[in-house]
């Protein structure tokens, strides 16, 4: 069974700094990983979508890559702002299957 | 423009009550999802729904139940079987097998009173 594990679980950063959140997974066998935003009592915001056969993914200050040989993906965000604190969540579409796997997500926080 | 609508965004139920979650979407996806999420814990699947007239059970499927007789519409009732059901429950949709990713409504939060 896929398992997705994010670390580190919180985050604390000033603003202005380069940060890298990290997303790892059991089974290689992938469809493709889905980078998302949450903010507090509110839904899921889709950020960026890795097909497996793709290294990474670019999205203005948001970068993110896959590794699938390796289990990893890492969340790499520039020049960090207040307005990017928020729970990001890791989620993995598995080969032939309609399940997106979760991990616990990370809490940022940026700090004016 | 296209997106998820859930509704109520708030909902509370009674014990033994029966209570209906709405999730409608005009992406003309074929698949929809519900997804459970309590703190501390992720995402856990409840349901899902490949084509209309037809769902799947999820990991956490009991004391829950689902209609697909519309393809933009996917209810879920959280019924008097469910013993913990204070939790917060996104919808998703993807065309099929999630090939362009998946697509998150805003939430219901559901509170037992």
């Amino acid at each position: 069974k896929q398992e997705v594990t994010q670390i580190p679980a919180a985050l604390s950063v000033p603003e202005g700094e380069n940060l890298v959140l990290n997303c790892s997974f059991t089974d290689s066998a992938i469809y493709n990983l889905q980078w998302f935003r949450q903010d507090p009592g509110k839904g899921l915001t889709s950020l960026l979508l890795i097909q497996s056969s793709q290294r990474e993914q670019t999205s203005g200050r948001l970068n993110a890559s896959l590794d699938k040989s390796s289990g990893r993906s890492t969340l790499y965000i520039a020049a960090s702002q207040p307005g990017d604190s928020a729970t990001y969540l890791c989620a993995v579409g598995g080969a032939g299957s309609y399940q997106l796997t979760f991990g616990k997500g990370t809490k940022l926080s940026v700090i004016p | 423009d296209g997106g998820i609508t859930q509704s109520p965004k708030y909902l509370f139920r009674k014990e033994g009550q029966n209570v209906t979650l709405s999730c409608e979407q005009n992406l003309n996806h074929d698949a929809m999802y519900w997804y459970r999420q309590d703190p501390g814990q992720g995402l856990r699947l409840i349901y899902y729904s490949q084509i209309v007239n037809d769902f799947q059970k999820g990991d956490i499927a009991e004391g829950y139940s689902v209609s697909r007789e519309k393809k933009e519409s996917f209810p879920l009732t959280v019924t008097s079987a469910q013993k913990n059901p204070t939790a917060f429950y996104l919808c998703a949709s993807s065309i099929t097998q999630g090939l362009y990713g998946y697509t998150f409504g805003s939430g219901t939060r559901l509170t037992v009173v």
